[in-house]
């Protein structure tokens, strides 16, 4: 079935710094892929999300590029603030599956002020 | 706001208990999502529902089972609880016109 992975576990930046989130997929079928923020004790939100006819969105300091061919998509935040650290998810799903989303495994980002 | 929530927060059974988690939520939507959340493991999807009365297996949905009576409450019921299945437990809806999924509390399920 669909996988999707999602590296690294942990990243831990300096306030200012960027970070980047990247995750695979394995069935070429998939058409959206959209990003979740999960603060602690909170319940994970959409931030942002990327469909396949497109390679990039921007929304402020975060973005979202694809690369179909490679079958793997990224999460860039620019000029980290503390309020950015959470454990963030990506997600993938196909059309014709009910909103279905297979979520990777979770990167618990860090910054440091 | 699109409103989600959960019967509990917290929650200790017993093993062997038949346990209810249940999930309202308030916008209608047509598609319900339950969830358990593992550390390193992510979101992994139990059992999910396009309708009233409709259900379908996700990717873990041994020792589970849902139902769907009306179209705001979807139950998660876990027939016989067992240790394993301590775990954070998040419910999740969805309206046709978005692909957002809205989220629930969660449920801290600790089964001794």
């Amino acid at each position: 079935g669909e996988n999707v992975e999602q590296h690294p576990s942990t990243l831990s930046v300096q306030e200012g710094d960027s970070a980047v989130i990247k995750c695979t997929y394995s069935d070429s079928a998939s058409n959206y892929f959209p990003w979740y923020k999960q603060e602690l004790g909170k319940r994970p939100q959409l931030i942002i999300d990327i469909r396949s006819n497109v390679g990039e969105k921007k929304d402020q300091r975060i973005a979202v590029t694809l690369n179909k061919t490679a079958k793997h998509f990224s999460l860039h935040i620019t000029e980290t603030q503390p309020e950015d650290s959470a454990v963030y998810f990506c997600a993938a799903s196909k059309n014709n599956q009910g909103g279905k989303l297979i979520f990777g495994q979770g990167t618990e980002l860090s910054v440091k002020p | 706001d699109v409103k989600v929530t959960q019967s509990s927060r917290y929650l200790v059974k017993r093993t062997g208990e038949k346990v209810f988690l249940e999930c309202v939520q308030d916008m209608d939507h047509e598609n319900m999502f339950w969830y358990r959340q593992d550390p390193g493991l992510g979101l992994r999807l139990i059992y999910f529902s396009y309708d009233v009365k409709m259900k379908e297996k996700g990717d873990i949905p041994e020792g589970y089972s849902v139902s769907r009576e009306k179209k705001e409450r979807f139950s998660l019921i876990l027939e016989s609880a067992s240790t394993n299945q301590t775990s954070m437990y998040l419910c999740a809806s969805r309206g046709l016109a978005s692909n957002e999924q809205f989220f629930g509390p969660g449920t801290r399920l600790t089964v001794l």
